[in-house]
């Protein structure tokens, strides 16, 4: 059975505090994602990685840092977290090898809920 | 300002009722694609329209992409309690295929 798996499902911080939500999909999958879910707003993209090493920001970067050292592992990192950082967090991976021609499904796991006090 | 408006946002009905949901955009995107989200987990993907007008179906659910590739719709049949959750579209950039806009999800919940 696939699987995305996220270190944490409830995380509560202070704020200033440095913050690791870690990330793990043992699907050989290229591609992987953050994402943070808010009510009202949907799922909104932080950063993602299609490579080993690699990054790019996404939406709403700001805040945050990523590290992909190894290919199934995928980090977020809040330096120094702020209250307006709680939220829940959702990883994703996809893979760049689609069938057909649709685009790639991204598989989540099942979200850490970070609590900045 | 969300790319994808997602409407009803939420929507509460009887078992047995049908219902459409409604995903539309300014923007033409490559891919359109239904995630479902049960509480206390990740969105799984229902479906992948690729095709202005492309209509699938699976079980009790129809999707449609629109003939732009603007927007489309979810419609369900005979709801059943098990339907319930958070509806999220999630629209495909060309040329980068990685790059999706999430809509703001509609809540369902089917009473039975």
């Amino acid at each position: 059975d696939v699987k995305v798996t996220q270190s944490s499902r409830y995380l509560v911080k202070r704020t200033g505090e440095k913050v690791f939500l870690e990330c793990v999909q043992d699907m050989d999958h290229e591609n992987m994602f953050w994402y943070r879910q808010d009510p009202g707003l949907g799922l909104r993209l932080i950063y993602f990685s299609y490579d080993v090493k690699m990054k790019e920001k996404g939406d709403i970067p700001e805040g945050y840092s990523v590290s992909r050292e190894k290919k199934e592992r995928f980090s977020l990192i809040l330096e120094s977290a702020s209250t307006n950082q709680t939220s829940m967090y959702l990883c994703a991976s996809s893979s760049n090898h689609i069938q057909g021609s649709a685009t790639g499904e991204l598989f989540f796991g099942e979200g850490s809920r970070l609590t900045v006090l | 300002t969300q790319l994808l408006e997602q409407s009803p946002q939420f929507l509460s009905i009887q078992e047995g009722e049908n219902l459409t949901v409604y995903c539309n955009s300014s923007s033409v995107f490559s891919s359109l694609q239904w995630y479902r989200q049960e509480p206390g987990e990740g969105p799984v993907l229902l479906v992948t329209v690729v095709t202005g007008g492309e209509v699938k179906k699976l079980k009790r659910l129809t999707f449609q992409f629109g003939d732009a590739r603007k927007d489309s719709s979810l419609h369900i049949t005979a709801a059943q309690p098990g339907d319930t959750g958070l509806y999220l579209c999630a629209g495909g950039v060309r040329h980068n295929f990685n790059k999706f806009y999430f809509g703001s999800g509609t809540k369902l919940n089917v009473k039975p």
